[in-house]
């Protein structure tokens, strides 16, 4: 199907484990972004990526790994995660049409607990 | 100061009233405004972007943008139960590439 897509939806791991979380769109969109978005904070940008082989931090990048080989994916490596890192991740794409557009279209979330 | 301010609410309206929501911005250099839609345990769903000044309405949605105050606001008339939700808006420059930056959101109640 067309769009974006997360995997897994949830995930429950241990602290101190690593933990990657997929994304794949099928838009050819250029950029990609994950968030994370916890109460009270709304949702603050981890690292986003302009294009393949390019990436680049957000607001809250500490103890967060991507990278980007192709365009339609978006990994994110929790390389050692901590309790509070426990959250719901978005990733999101965009792209430019006509110069101003880059609205942002957002998959379905991974809810991720870390004990 | 936060770059994007929102009144968390909850915001309550009857049914078939309009809910007005509203979102300040501090950075004079931004030039794109979308709000989205957030329903609860989903994630956000684009239902209105703005680039220039005045009035945008697709259907019972109205987007009014003010750039000399700062201010966006989305206009839902004749509310639903099914507009019950919690309303981001983000606000976007081109120097940051496509980058938002999102306020926490207002969430909306609609009594039947």
């Amino acid at each position: 199907d067309a769009g974006i897509t997360q995997s897994p939806r949830y995930k429950i791991t241990e602290t101190g484990r690593q933990v990657t979380l997929m994304c794949h769109q099928t838009w050819s969109h250029s950029y990609m972004f994950w968030y994370r978005q916890d109460l009270g904070h709304g949702l603050r940008l981890i690292y986003y990526s302009a294009a393949a082989d390019i990436t680049d931090k957000g607001e809250v990048p500490d103890g967060y790994v991507v990278s980007r080989s192709k365009t339609e994916n978006f990994p994110l490596t929790l390389e050692s995660a901590t309790r509070s890192q426990t959250s719901v991740y978005f990733c999101a794409s965009s792209d430019r049409r006509g110069g101003g557009d880059y609205e942002q279209y957002f998959g379905p979330g991974t809810r991720l607990t870390v004990t | 100061q936060k770059e994007v301010e929102q009144n968390s609410g909850p915001l309550s309206v009857p049914e078939g009233a309009i809910a007005s929501l509203n979102c300040t911005y501090s950075d004079r250099g931004s030039q794109s405004f979308f709000w989205y839609r957030q329903y609860s345990g989903k994630s956000p769903e684009l239902i209105m972007f703005i680039y220039s000044n005045g009035d945008k309405e697709d259907g019972r949605f109205t987007a009014q943008l003010n750039k000399a105050s700062q201010y966006v606001s989305l206009l839902i008339r004749d509310s639903q139960p099914s507009d019950s939700a919690t309303y981001l808006c983000a606000v976007g420059k081109k120097s940051s590439g496509d980058k938002l930056t999102f306020g926490t959101g207002t969430r909306l109640a609609v009594r039947p």
